[in-house]
């Protein structure tokens, strides 16, 4: 078992539809979870980034995370063509220094068409 | 804020050369700069961590003497391919840790090894 799965879609959605992405993880060590948008030949752009469990909002996206389940998941509301990328779920058990690994989810692939 | 660059954004060359790839951190000093590789359609995996002032820390699996890792100052790592070969072909990100939490990626660079 991999210790972070994520749905690799591709996710076709509607302009102004919500988007649910998700992922689950393993390693019950893990306790920073993020967020990142890479779109196509880009480098992963930081969306989220929250530590406990419940809910963030940050404009049109919400992150979630449940740790008693090892889910977490990315809400986008309102979605845009200009969503359209691989967004990327990544978390590591220790924040900052050098021992601050991330692991990925494989990035689900959202096109929003408009 | 939070912004790094890498160079060059592509690179093509041939068999057996040796390329040098730079990350920086434009706006914020990084004692710790992450290396990355990406296949097509694949997760980030990271390659190795980059300490200011010492020596790197490469993931298993990752050849230390192909993959020489220079954290010269708190801005810059130089990641050097070297003998590089078409399988080392691949999409390389670099990204810095500001204020111990939230890691900022750099936009990749793109080796091509003929």
């Amino acid at each position: 078992q991999k210790e972070v799965e994520q749905d690799p879609g591709p996710l076709s959605v509607p302009e102004g539809a919500i988007v649910s992405l998700n992922c689950t993880y393993s390693n019950s060590a893990f306790q920073y979870f993020m967020w990142y948008r890479q779109y196509s030949r880009k480098g992963p752009e930081l969306l989220m980034y929250t530590y406990s469990s419940g809910n963030k909002e940050d404009g049109r996206f919400t992150a979630q995370v449940d740790k008693s389940s090892k889910y977490i998941s990315l809400f986008i509301r309102d979605s845009q063509p200009s969503d359209s990328a691989t967004y990327l779920c990544a978390m590591s058990a220790i924040s900052g220094g050098s021992n601050y690994k991330l692991t990925f989810g494989k990035g689900t692939l959202l096109t929003v068409n408009p | 804020g939070a912004v790094v660059s890498q160079h060059p954004s592509w690179v093509i060359c041939k068999s057996g050369t040796s390329v040098k790839i730079e990350c920086r951190s434009l706006d914020f000093q990084a004692t710790t700069m992450f290396w990355y590789r990406q296949f097509p359609k694949q997760s980030l995996m990271l390659m190795a961590t980059s300490n200011e002032g010492s020596k790197a820390t490469y993931e298993q699996g990752v050849e230390k003497d192909k993959f020489l890792i220079n954290h010269a100052s708190l801005t810059l790592s130089t990641l050097t391919v070297t003998s590089a070969h078409p399988e080392d072909s691949s999409f390389y990100i670099c990204s810095a840790v500001q204020d111990g939490e939230t890691q900022y990626f750099g936009p990749g660079t793109r080796l091509l090894v003929l």
